[in-house]
């Protein structure tokens, strides 16, 4: 079974422009979650998206936004790119949105923003 | 044994030791604890979780002890080997909350031969 994979694996950009990083759930689940984790930090909750709606957001600026699609897939937009937003980007699936459900994580996308 | 550097706490140990990862929790209304492994240049990857009705919990060499009245959470790997290396995260669910997990900080472990 494939696992979480998520796209491109590096991107870097300029201050101000956009990003578009995107993630495809293992087959059969139906949640996506979006998290950052800046370097020699903990994961930071973006967003959570389920049966395509969008259930929950952390406390990140508007210009991070993103939506799933039909199919489950993801992807995650961030808008006027700011130095501070250089992170790793972790995509994560679950079945459902079972309180115990396992998340199981992407390998990541990391942005660079020069 | 453990120390705090300038980024992550790190824990060194040797191949064969026991190791244990500490982590505190803020809430204590959480209900629900995961701890979580990342090697270099993957993704988190889940081990072993546990609800707030136990104490004690065992997986294949990982044993998760939670101890409510502190509000403290340990993670012991037997026989630690050099593929253990990696940073442990433990996370948090709040019962009646969001559903979101929230991550501590980590601590590197490093298993030398």
């Amino acid at each position: 079974e494939a696992g979480v994979t998520q796209s491109p694996t590096h991107l870097i950009k300029t201050r101000g422009q956009q990003a578009t990083l995107r993630c495809s759930p293992i087959s059969g689940h139906t949640s996506v979650y979006w998290y950052q984790q800046a370097l020699g930090l903990g994961l930071q909750f973006l967003l959570w998206y389920d049966e395509g709606e969008e259930r929950n957001r952390g406390n990140f600026p508007p210009r991070f936004s993103g939506r799933q699609f039909p199919n489950y897939s993801s992807e995650l937009n961030v808008n006027a790119l700011e130095l501070e937003d250089s992170a790793l980007y972790l995509c994560a699936s679950t079945p459902g949105s079972g309180y115990t459900d396992t998340q199981y994580f992407g390998p990541g996308t990391r942005l660079t923003v020069l | 044994g453990e120390s705090v550097g300038l980024h992550l706490p790190t824990l060194s140990v040797q191949e064969g030791d026991n190791s244990i990862i500490n982590c505190a929790y803020s809430n204590s209304a959480s209900d629900y604890f995961i701890w979580y492994k990342q090697e270099s240049g993957k993704g988190p990857q889940f081990i072993i979780d546990i609800r707030s009705n136990m104490d004690k919990r065992q997986g294949q060499r990982v044993t998760v002890l939670l101890n409510k009245t502190v509000k403290h959470l340990s993670l012991q790997i037997a026989a630690t080997q050099p593929g253990d290396s990696a940073v442990y995260f433990c996370a948090e669910k709040i019962g009646g909350g969001s559903y979101i997990p929230t991550f501590g900080r980590g601590t590197s472990l490093i298993v030398h031969p």
